[in-house]
């Protein structure tokens, strides 16, 4: 069963605009990760986030997370042609299982 | 480091056939897990080990077997390969599972399986 649910499922977007992501989940976690998947490779962890954490940031990424309302989202910055990618977030409920979801695919136009 | 390696890359099979996809890590992670890729499916949990000795079934199990006797290995069994089985098989494992987290999944860069 998915755990994490993102949305939208594919997104489109200009080089230099922003893209937003969002994953919602159905019952309490310990913590909340984002992945990227390059076309035909494998998953990259890019940030994770813990249950009493509300937003972290790493480079142009931005997570938030708001525990009532079992939702994250992930924030790039000023989109570039390589962050073309399917996007994945994967929550970690406390046995030792990580459940992904079915990813976003975004798609940066140059 | 090598990170986490898979081989084959690529596998075709016919029904019936067994065989083995291999899994190693050189970062001493306790934690180890395979995962199947499907489209529109997203990842789905095979089987997952907390540590040499120690194996546990994930969401989809059936028709999948491990073991972990080194810390280093992970593989996984298809018993009698199945056409429901052919997907992209991904291995991952992590440093830590704290308490009852589980952190940050280093992947391999998969095996793509076809069975006909």
């Amino acid at each position: 069963s998915q755990q994490g649910e993102e949305d939208p499922q594919a997104l489109s977007i200009q080089e230099g605009e922003n893209a937003t992501m969002n994953c919602s989940y159905k019952t309490s976690i310990n913590n909340l990760q984002w992945y990227r998947q390059n076309s035909g490779r494998g998953l990259v962890h890019l940030i994770l986030i813990r249950s009493n954490e509300r937003e972290k940031h790493s480079g142009r990424l931005r997570v938030t997370l708001d525990t009532s309302k079992k939702s994250s989202s992930l924030l790039i910055t000023a989109s570039r042609a390589a962050d073309t990618a399917s996007y994945f977030c994967a929550t970690a409920s406390g046995n030792y299982k990580l459940t992904f979801g079915k990813g976003t695919l975004l798609t940066v136009n140059p | 480091n090598a990170g986490v390696t898979q081989t084959p890359k690529f596998q075709v099979l016919k029904t019936g056939q067994s065989m083995t996809l291999q899994c190693a890590q050189d970062m001493n992670h306790e934690y180890m897990s395979w995962y199947r890729q499907d489209p529109g499916m997203g990842l789905r949990l095979i089987h997952y080990s907390v540590g040499a000795g120690i194996t546990d079934q994930g969401e989809v199990p059936n028709g999948y077997n491990v073991s972990r006797s080194t810390t280093e290995d992970f593989p996984l069994r298809l018993l009698s390969a199945a056409p429901s089985q052919t997907s992209v098989y991904f291995c991952a494992s992590s440093y830590s599972h704290t308490g009852t987290n589980t952190d940050t999944q280093y992947f391999g860069p998969g095996t793509r399986l076809t069975v006909l």
